[in-house]
């Protein structure tokens, strides 16, 4: 079973902290992502990289960072966290194998931060 | 951007009843997914449909697919209290291989009664 885990599932931080957000997954895969959750607006993506120390935008990219040092740790760093960054951010992953189902992704159970 | 939107945002039935929900897209896709989450989880992948299919069943799951008009229908059928979710459907476009980006739609919150 591909196993995708978060280093937190709930967070409390003050305005101005940097905070890091780590998602290990064991299943070799070259994709991950990093997304935001809040209520009425549905997923979205934050940074997603394809491979070791490649990164791209998302939809939402200011205030946040990324780095993929090693295949299977993704992290997400707000650099000066702020409120309108309290929100359940969930992590993922997928793989390019021929054979795998085109683009399925694997989430991990999620992180909920809240910034006071 | 959000291109997938689902209708409804809410659903509430009885257990038994059989249970649909929409997503409409923009754009030109390979494949669309379905996904659900329980509450405070993670996404859990359910069922994929490629753009040449228009039908797919899983077990109590069915999704269709019309691509001329840009959207997909998960229908769950006889319901079960444990079918309470949200459930998501994402898109993936042509060319997202390398990526393996999806576009994820807003989410059809589903109640089963008991």
């Amino acid at each position: 079973d591909v196993k995708v885990t978060q280093s937190s599932r709930y967070l409390v931080k003050r305005t101005g902290e940097k905070v890091f957000l780590e998602c290990v997954q064991d299943m070799d895969h070259e994709n991950m992502f990093w997304y935001r959750q809040d209520p009425g607006l549905g997923l979205r993506l934050i940074y997603f990289s394809y491979d070791v120390k490649m990164k791209e935008k998302g939809d939402i990219p200011e205030g946040y960072s990324v780095s993929r040092e090693k295949k299977e740790r993704f992290s997400l760093i707000l650099e000066s966290a702020s409120t309108n960054q309290t929100s359940m951010y969930l992590c993922a992953s997928s793989t390019r194998l021929a054979g795998a189902t085109y683009n399925e992704q694997f989430f991990g159970p999620g992180t909920r931060l809240t910034v006071l | 951007s959000q291109q997938g939107e689902e209708d409804p945002q809410a659903l509430s039935i009885q257990e038994g009843e059989n249970a649909t929900m929409n997503c409409s897209y923009k754009t030109s896709i390979n494949n669309l997914q379905w996904y659900r989450q329980n509450s405070g989880r993670g996404l859990v992948h359910l069922i994929l449909i490629r753009s040449n299919e228009r039908e797919k069943h899983s077990g109590r799951l069915r999704v269709t697919l019309d691509t001329s008009k840009k959207s997909s229908s998960l229908l769950i059928t006889a319901s079960r209290a444990a079918d309470t979710a949200s459930y998501f459907c994402a898109t993936a476009a042509f060319g997202s291989g390398n990526t393996g980006k999806l576009i994820f739609g807003q989410g059809t919150t589903l109640q089963v009664k008991p």
